[in-house]
């Protein structure tokens, strides 16, 4: 079966230090792989995905992701962040007939 | 244009209450869907259209009754909701299979 594991829910940083979301995946198919962002009350927001070209995938704002198969990962980063980095971020993975497998999602804090 | 409009943004309704969710999308996508997303979770899917006929109904009470009128309209009709309905509601669209999902800002619904 397949499946999203976020790697802690709560992730703090200083604004301009480095931010490293976890994202590992389970997937008996080449997966197709998604970062979404969040703000507080609003909907989800395409950061990057992955879709087999690429293994590194850069997205907006900044962003980007690394896909990794020999370690099942797919972490989003960005070099330097930025208070207006602070949401809520899920990883998933697409089952395909239009079926999306979020992990539990976490949340960056970003402390000035 | 990436947009996928929903009203109204806040809803509150009585448990004996009939209302209705609307999604609209103008990107030419054959699929659409519904979350629901309760705080501090990932969103969990609803339902599943494609090229207007239902597809996945993920076990879903049926005070809960979806309807697609048209390629570019999705809604939602509510009936005799809980106090445990009360959540963000989420409408996507796609163009189908494993393609990236376009969410809506989604319905704040409150249930007294």
């Amino acid at each position: 079966a397949q499946s999203v594991t976020q790697l802690g829910s709560h992730v703090s940083v200083s604004e301009g230090a480095l931010v490293l979301l976890r994202c590992n995946y389970s997937s008996s198919v080449p997966p197709y792989l998604f970062w979404y962002v969040q703000y507080p009350n609003q909907g989800l927001q395409l950061l990057l995905k992955y879709t087999s070209a690429a293994t590194l995938v850069k997205g907006i704002n900044g962003f980007e992701a690394e896909f990794k198969k020999s370690e099942t990962s797919f972490h989003l980063t960005k070099p330097s962040a930025h208070m207006s980095d602070a949401a809520e971020y899920f990883c998933a993975v697409s089952l395909g007939g239009g079926k999306l497998i979020f992990g539990q999602g976490t949340e960056l804090s970003v402390k000035p | 244009d990436t947009e996928v409009t929903q009203t109204p943004k806040h809803l509150v309704m009585g448990m004996t209450n009939k209302k209705s969710l609307k999604c609209e999308q103008h990107m030419g996508h054959r699929a659409m869907y519904w979350y629901k997303q309760k705080a501090k979770k990932p969103p969990e899917l609803m339902f599943v259209y494609s090229y207007e006929k239902l597809s996945i109904n993920e076990s879903v009470p049926s005070r809960f009754s979806p309807e697609c009128p048209n390629s570019s309209l999705l809604n939602l009709h509510l009936h005799a909701l809980q106090p445990e309905d009360s959540a963000l509601y989420l409408c996507a669209s796609s163009q189908g299979g494993q393609e990236t999902q376009y969410f809506g800002p989604g319905t704040r619904l409150l249930v007294l």
